[in-house]
């Protein structure tokens, strides 16, 4: 199985900061991680997929980068309604579309 | 608009059953693959099984292999996941998903499975 390690597993920024997670993935995944954020006893949504493509209706201040094996997901500047929680997913293996762990972001 | 509705989530005992479905509308159900995740309280994402498009190729994660059934009705456009010998570790908010390879870009409101005496 693909393991997916995110990093840090919580941060604490202020509105307005740049923000970067990132997404390790224990193989080489081409381009195909997607990110999600999560608020509160909601379901998740989907933010960027393959890699870096901004799914539909998604701000642009959000953007995702990389290839292979490391990723981030980075918010240039942070909004209130940003403070969430945050998983990467590979979508490689095309029977095991694991998740990583999660980053919650709070607010500082 | 697509939607995707969970139901039959409650209170069960351990050992006991429940099934759930969802209700799928507003695209060709047909067409995708669907997967169940699951998200115990406090914790992170977990797919728990996923089925082709076809309905012929399902798969499981480890921990419920041999208990959770799952399967589809094109017709109806609806997706099941019968839940057979439940476990206190089954406890979770149970998600319908829309699957392509980009992703999972739909997902329901969740159904909450309780396994407790």
């Amino acid at each position: 199985d693909i393991q997916m390690t995110q990093s840090p597993s919580s941060l604490s920024a202020s509105v307005g900061d740049r923000v970067t997670i990132t997404c390790r993935a224990s193989q080489s995944i081409s381009t195909y991680l997607n990110w999600y954020q999560q608020k509160p006893g909601k379901a998740p949504k989907l933010l960027i997929y393959a890699a870096s493509s901004l799914q539909s209706g998604v701000p642009s201040r959000f953007s995702g980068s990389g290839s292979g094996t490391d990723f981030t997901l980075t918010i240039s500047s942070l909004q209130p309604e940003d403070f969430a929680t945050y998983y990467c997913q590979q979508s490689y293996s095309t029977l095991l579309y694991t998740f990583g762990q999660g980053t919650k972001l709070e607010i500082k | 608009e697509v939607q995707l509705v969970e139901s039959g989530g409650g209170l069960v005992q351990p050992g006991g059953s429940l099934r759930l479905s969802c209700a799928a509308s507003g695209f060709t159900f047909s067409i995708y693959s669907m997967y169940w995740v699951r998200q115990a309280p406090g914790k992170g994402l977990v797919w728990v099984s996923r089925i082709t498009s076809d309905g012929i190729t399902i798969t499981y994660v480890d921990s419920v292999k041999g208990r959770f059934t799952l399967s589809r009705d094109n017709a109806k456009n609806t997706l099941n996941l019968q839940m057979n010998s439940l476990r206190a570790e089954d406890t979770a908010v149970y998600y319908c998903v829309r699957s392509r390879q980009a992703g999972f870009d739909y997902w329901g409101p969740g159904t909450l499975v309780t396994v407790s005496s």
